[in-house]
Order: C-alpha cells, then structure tokens, then sequence
C-alpha cells in the first residue's frame, strides 16, 4: 500500500496570506490528524477528521481549519499566516479498527515571510 | 489529560551495542496505548513500536523492544545491535483513544549511533 501523501512538500509564504495543505491517508483510512512541529513548542495535536467529521481539535487558533473529503482525503488551512505559524505540518491516517495508530506522511514545511 | 516527559535530550550508542531510551507518562484513562516513533533527518515520522497498555507482554518488533512498566507509567524503548541507521530523533506518544485520538508527544531524544 502507498503510505501517506502530503502536498506540498514545501511552501514559502508572506505574513497575512492563507495557505491550504493537503493530505491523501492510505487507501481504507478513515482517520486523518494533523499536526504541528516547531522547534519551540514540539509536536502539537491540530485536529483529527474521521468520516468527514471532525473529532477533535487542539488548542489553536480559529485561523486553523480543516476538512475532509469523502475519499477520506483531508485538507488544512491557515488564514492571515503569522510567523509563527512557520513550521513542519504532518498528516497522519489510520485505519477505522485501529483509529489510536497513527501512519505519519513527510510533512510540508511552511515557511512564513 | 495526557503528558509525556523524556529526560534524555541526547543519547549515544557505539555501533553494535545496545542503548535504552527512557520515557515516562501520564494519563487518567485506563486504557491507551503507548507508541515509540523515530524521525530521521528527513523529517518522516516513522512508527517504531506500539504497545497496549491493556498488554503485560512488553512488544518487540526485530532489534526495538519496550520495557512498560504500568505502575510506574514508565515506557521505554532499547535499541538492540544499534546501527548507523537508528540516528535519528525518537518519539515517546501515548494515545488515550476513547472520544479523543490524539497522540500526546514527548520532547524527543536525539540518538547519535558512533561507528
């Protein structure tokens, strides 16, 4: 099976601009999370869509959303970009028996400007 | 709410021996599951291990196995026959499951293999 896709890989913004990352889970995932990596604060829970819903979401920002699509693909986007929103952003699926265990995809290094 | 704490920002290993990463957690859940990931240099977040807390028998998968101590909520990973490979950053994740999936993750160590 083809693991998790993430595009794009990399982008470069400017602050106040929006970005939309995008998530393809491995086929028969339902699950899909995303996640926030920095240097400062870590690794940190976004949210988490299953069926097209979403579960769960972290402590951020309402400039922080999300969807899923029916294939299960996911898309995360950032409005009115800061600098701190610089960062590695990783998608993670799992499948609907075993939604605790998460397959990370490369990640897309958003860098802000 | 869950945490996870590694004590050891910076781990080395010589080429071939053995090394023991440490990880410690907490959780009010009952039932969770505990999980080693490894990030190499490429960023990737590559799964190592997966334990269920549920499990006494401590998980192996080929040279990474876990001591898990439920007591003590303690988690760690050893790295047996450590190869040049293994470097990377690793992981500690807890996983409480029930209404909300999320992983919760430690700082990381960062494991140098020496040749």
């Amino acid at each position: 099976k083809a693991g998790v896709t993430q595009t794009p890989r990399y982008l470069i913004k400017t602050r106040g601009q929006q970005v939309t990352l995008s998530c393809s889970p491995i086929s028969g995932h339902r699950s899909v999370s995303w996640y926030q990596q920095t240097p400062g604060q870590g690794l940190q829970f976004l949210f988490e869509y299953f069926s097209e819903t979403q579960r769960n979401k972290g402590n951020f920002p309402g400039r922080f959303s999300g969807r899923q699509f029916s294939n299960s693909r996911s898309e995360m986007n950032v409005s009115t970009l800061e600098l701190g929103d610089s960062a590695l952003y990783l998608c993670a699926s799992s499948s609907p028996g075993q939604r605790e265990t998460q397959y990370f995809g490369p990640g897309t290094r958003l860098l802000v400007l | 709410a869950q945490t996870v704490t590694q004590s050891q920002p910076e781990m080395s290993v010589q080429e071939a021996e053995t090394v023991t990463l440490s990880c410690t957690y907490d959780t009010s859940e009952s039932d969770y599951y505990l999980f080693w990931y490894k990030q190499p240099p490429s960023r990737q977040m590559i799964l190592v291990i997966r334990q269920e807390a549920y499990k006494q028998q401590n998980a192996t998968e080929n040279r990474f196995s876990v001591n898990f101590q439920k007591a003590a909520k303690s988690f760690s990973l050893k790295i047996s026959d450590s190869q040049l490979g293994d470097a990377a950053m690793y992981f500690c994740a807890v996983n409480s499951g029930g209404s909300n999936y999320k992983l919760t993750f430690g700082k990381g160590t960062l494991l140098t293999v020496n040749p």
